[in-house]
């Protein structure tokens, strides 16, 4: 069974500080992906992540940056949190061939105050 | 601009009976969609798929119908049972791209034992 796991399943920090949100899969997949879930909105891609140092924006990419150094972990950092980004965090893998469904984390879900 | 969109936030079914949901998409060019099932506090869990190619797709009392002319799909579950009480999200991609999604926006199935 796929496996990904998100660091923390809740987080409550503080507006101007830098957050970090860690994801690792088991699975050897070559595919990454952060979202974000909002009520009303679905999921919005942040950014993914097609191989190891490979980055791409997605949808929602103000605010945020990534980091993948290894194959089996993709970070999501908040620069300055803000109030705007206090949201549920789902990190996804997949695949690279096409027409595989994305595995997803339980989630974080994240508190600025 | 939302590329796919589910227009019922939620659906109340009695057990037994039939759930359809349903999803539209706005872009052409989509020809992989996939159906997504959430439970709270948990991240999303692929349920079933389909491929331009078809018109139809079905795993168990899971059916997915794909109308490309209308640019719409559902999913139907028959019969529906209380654990499936839950966020559905339809997705839809581009293969050639790879396998960045775009989500729907959820509805909430409710089965009514």
């Amino acid at each position: 069974d796929v496996k990904v796991t998100q660091s923390s399943r809740y987080l409550v920090k503080r507006t101007g500080e830098k957050v970090f949100l860690e994801c690792v899969q088991d699975m050897d997949h070559e595919n990454m992906f952060w979202y974000r879930q909002d009520p009303g909105l679905g999921l919005r891609l942040i950014y993914f992540s097609y191989d190891v140092k490979m980055k791409e924006k997605g949808d929602i990419p103000e605010g945020y940056s990534v980091s993948r150094e290894k194959k089996e972990r993709f970070s999501l950092i908040l620069e300055s949190a803000s109030t705007n980004q206090t949201s549920m965090y789902l990190c996804a893998s997949s695949f690279r061939t096409m027409g595989q469904p994305q595995h997803f984390g339980d989630g974080t879900r994240l508190s600025i105050l | 601009d939302q590329q796919v969109k589910q227009n019922s936030p939620s659906l109340s079914v009695q057990e037994g009976r039939i759930s359809i949901l349903n999803c539209d998409y706005t872009n052409s060019m989509f020809d992989y969609f996939l159906w997504y099932k959430k439970y709270p506090a948990e991240g999303p869990t692929f349920l079933i798929s389909i491929s331009s190619i078809k018109d139809k797709n079905e795993d168990g009392r899971f059916t997915v119908f794909l109308n490309k002319s209308a640019k719409h799909l559902s999913l139907h579950i028959v019969p529906s049972q209380p654990g499936d009480s839950a966020v559905y999200f339809c997705a839809a991609s581009r293969q050639f791209t790879g396998n960045q999604f775009y989500f729907g926006t959820g509805t909430s199935l409710t089965v009514i034992p």
